[in-house]
């Protein structure tokens, strides 16, 4: 078992380029999760899905779109990247919603 | 609503002493509540979990949690740490109703030095 995987692990954008963040999980897992990560900030919860064929907004979903493509794979998509969007960005899944969830690696990501 | 509240942002402790790291939530109902631990450079891993049952809850690495319903904390403690536990601490949050998602406190940042 691989457990959730995200590529890539680092990225380098200029400003108003698009980029999509891959996100995949192994654990037949129902609910799927997209973080970022800054400094002094904790995690915050971008965009979630419960089940596949829905998503949901989290805390901070401006400038970002999500995909769940099948039960396994759930995207991330900036479509036109900013320096504020500079993070490390994490994707996690859980059996059910609000359940225990399993982390990624994380996908390093700046925007000059 | 819920929330986490993680009282310190960075505690600094010697190899092998003590350590507590202190996890508060507001809920009206019960709770699930988490710990994790993220290494440098790494992903968030399970440290431990309370559902329901015993109070006191070990987990991996030497680690155990006590959840106090009446002072509505979680806090995390280890008898005696050792340098490779450097790492940022998170506690979590759901209610047994059951939202979504977990609610994450900011963290807090284990030093542990020789």
């Amino acid at each position: 078992n691989a457990g959730v995987t995200q590529t890539p692990k680092f990225q380098v954008l200029k400003t108003g380029q698009s980029m999509t963040l891959q996100c995949a999980q192994d654990m037949n897992h129902n609910s799927m999760y997209w973080y970022r990560q800054d400094p002094g900030m904790g995690l915050r919860l971008i965009y979630y899905s419960a089940s596949e064929g829905t998503t949901d907004k989290g805390e901070v979903p401006n400038g970002y779109n999500v995909s769940r493509l099948n039960k396994r794979e759930f995207s991330l998509r900036l479509e036109s990247a900013a320096p504020s969007q500079t993070s490390v960005y994490f994707c996690a899944s859980s059996e059910v919603a609000g359940d225990e969830q399993f982390f990624g690696p994380g996908t390093r990501l700046t925007v000059l | 609503a819920q929330s986490v509240t993680q009282l310190d942002s960075q505690v600094p402790v010697f190899e092998e002493a003590p350590v507590e790291l202190r996890c508060n939530y507001s809920s009206s109902v019960s709770v699930y509540l988490f710990w994790y631990v993220q290494y440098p450079n790494q992903g968030l891993q399970l440290l431990l979990k309370y559902l329901s049952g015993s109070t006191l809850v070990k987990g991996i690495n030497g680690f155990e949690a006590e959840f106090n319903k009446s002072q509505t904390s979680f806090h995390l403690r280890k008898p005696s740490v050792h340098i490779s536990d450097t790492a940022e601490y998170f506690c979590a949050v759901n209610t047994i109703s059951g939202y979504s998602t977990l609610t994450f406190g900011k963290g807090t940042m284990l030093l542990v030095s020789p």
